[in-house]
């Protein structure tokens, strides 16, 4: 399974964009890349999944390289309400056929006024 | 909202006792994953079931167990609580099993083991 490095928090002023990369240099073929946003005391919340190139929704744009080896999660002029936990996941189904999600640290997003 | 519920929203143990946790899918969502999050750490994944079979298993002991009904619904169970079960445990719904297949989650049962 490819592990995946984030920055373990990062801080910005409101207003601005925010860039979260992420390393997955073991990414396989068949991997997706996913981002999660987490707040205090509640469950995640999916934000955005891609493949390749760009992906881009209400909320967010994915950025991934041609090599996929890493991804760039980037959250347009946030606000104090974008401050929580965001994960970046890769994965595929897996030999057990099973969808399972594996998280690491994330990275903590703090937005200052 | 994710239309994923959990009950209890707290709940305190001693060690040695047995604990039940549910979770109400979203209608449809034939795919139930449980996670446990200790204080700090990312979510990890204890099991998923598929149309009430379970369907993966990630590194816990068997006395967590599990149960999902045909009307969305589903259980965590653990047998022989130790202070390291403390934590917030999360369910997640999903359509099916496909990677693409976003999973909703619950927001949790924070669980308290004495």
């Amino acid at each position: 399974l490819a592990k995946t490095t984030q920055p373990i928090s990062m801080d910005s002023y409101e207003g601005q964009e925010v860039n979260i990369t992420c390393s997955h240099n073991n990414i396989a073929t068949n991997d997706y890349i996913t981002w999660y946003q987490q707040f205090p005391s509640q469950g995640p919340r999916f934000i955005i999944q891609g493949y390749k190139t760009k992906v881009t929704n209400e909320v967010a744009s994915l950025f991934i390289p041609a090599d996929r080896k890493s991804s760039t999660l980037s959250l347009p002029r946030v606000s104090l309400s974008d401050t929580a936990v965001y994960y970046c996941l890769v994965g595929d189904i897996g030999q057990t056929g099973a969808n399972n999600l594996f998280f690491g640290t994330g990275t903590r997003l703090t937005v200052i006024p | 909202e994710t239309g994923v519920t959990q009950s209890p929203t707290h709940l305190i143990k001693t060690r040695g006792q047995q604990v039940t946790l549910r979770c109400s899918s979203q209608s449809g969502h034939n795919t139930v994953s449980w996670y446990q999050q200790a204080l700090g750490q990312g979510p990890q994944f204890i099991f998923q079931y598929y149309r009430e079979e379970e369907n993966g298993r990630g590194n816990f002991p068997p006395r967590f167990s599990g149960l999902q009904f045909p009307n969305y619904s589903s259980e965590l169970n653990v047998n022989a609580l130790e202070l390291d079960d403390s934590a917030l445990y999360l369910c997640a719904s999903s359509l099916a099993v496909a990677s693409t297949d976003t999973q909703y989650f619950g927001p949790g049962t924070r669980l308290t083991v004495l």
